[in-house]
């Protein structure tokens, strides 16, 4: 399968813990994006990347989140001391340049304890 | 800034009926306009996209979503829909330019469609 991955597809955790997950595009888009989709919501966006480079993290709900593509390829979000309400699905995408569609992961479902 | 509102969160409809999901949006600059749908457990799939030229935008699968500047609405219609069309709905809005990807989705309408 080519298409986007996620993962761990579920995490649960207990609060306070710090928890990291990972994306990885498809592999010829050189864009990412990090979205947070909850219980009966649309999607929100987190940030994204253009090859390595984080083009905004000003969306990043507080300073616990952080996102990194070192390589240009795969990326990690990571949340620091979990609090409940982080409890989420986690979405990642990747496009190819600033017009190709979105294709999207399965997500990675969190649960904060 | 951008919100988009989607009318109804949940929409039951017999099979072979028509549907439409409604979508309004609001935003100060030229935008870009699309529809997805998320099935359980998945990642979200493109229905349609608007980007410019004609203001009817016509899927693969007989559905159709329609830009109206004037009401800054977006809204997707299907003319007979299936059990396999059961999903969550999802219009979304994004700047154009560099904001690609920048995504500010609506709530969701739950399709939910019946023998």
């Amino acid at each position: 399968d080519t298409g986007v991955s996620q993962d761990p597809r579920h995490k649960i955790t207990k609060r306070g813990q710090n928890v990291t997950f990972r994306c990885d595009p498809i592999s010829e888009h050189n864009r990412l994006y990090w979205y947070r989709q909850t219980l009966g919501q649309g999607p929100e966006f987190l940030t994204y990347f253009q090859n390595e480079a984080q083009l905004e993290k000003s969306r990043l709900l507080s300073d616990r989140f952080s996102a990194e593509r070192p390589k240009g390829s795969f990326s990690t979000l990571e949340i620091q001391r979990t609090e409940q309400g982080d409890s989420a699905m986690y979405l990642c995408a990747s496009s190819l340049g600033n017009a190709g569609e979105l294709f999207f992961g399965e997500g990675s479902r969190l649960t904060v304890l | 800034a951008q919100s988009v509102t989607q009318l109804d969160s949940q929409v039951p409809v017999f099979e072979e009926a028509p549907v439409e999901l409604r979508c309004n949006y609001s935003s100060s600059v030229s935008v870009y306009l699309f529809w997805y749908v998320q099935y359980p457990n998945q990642g979200l799939q493109l229905l349609l996209k608007y980007l410019s030229g004609s203001t009817l935008v016509k899927g693969i699968n007989g559905f159709e979503a329609e830009f109206n500047k004037s009401q800054t609405s977006f809204h997707w219609r299907k003319p007979s829909v299936h059990i396999s069309d059961t999903a969550e709905y999802f219009c979304a809005v994004s700047d154009r330019g560099d904001s690609w990807g920048k995504f500010q989705f609506g709530a969701g309408t739950q399709v939910v469609v019946t023998p």
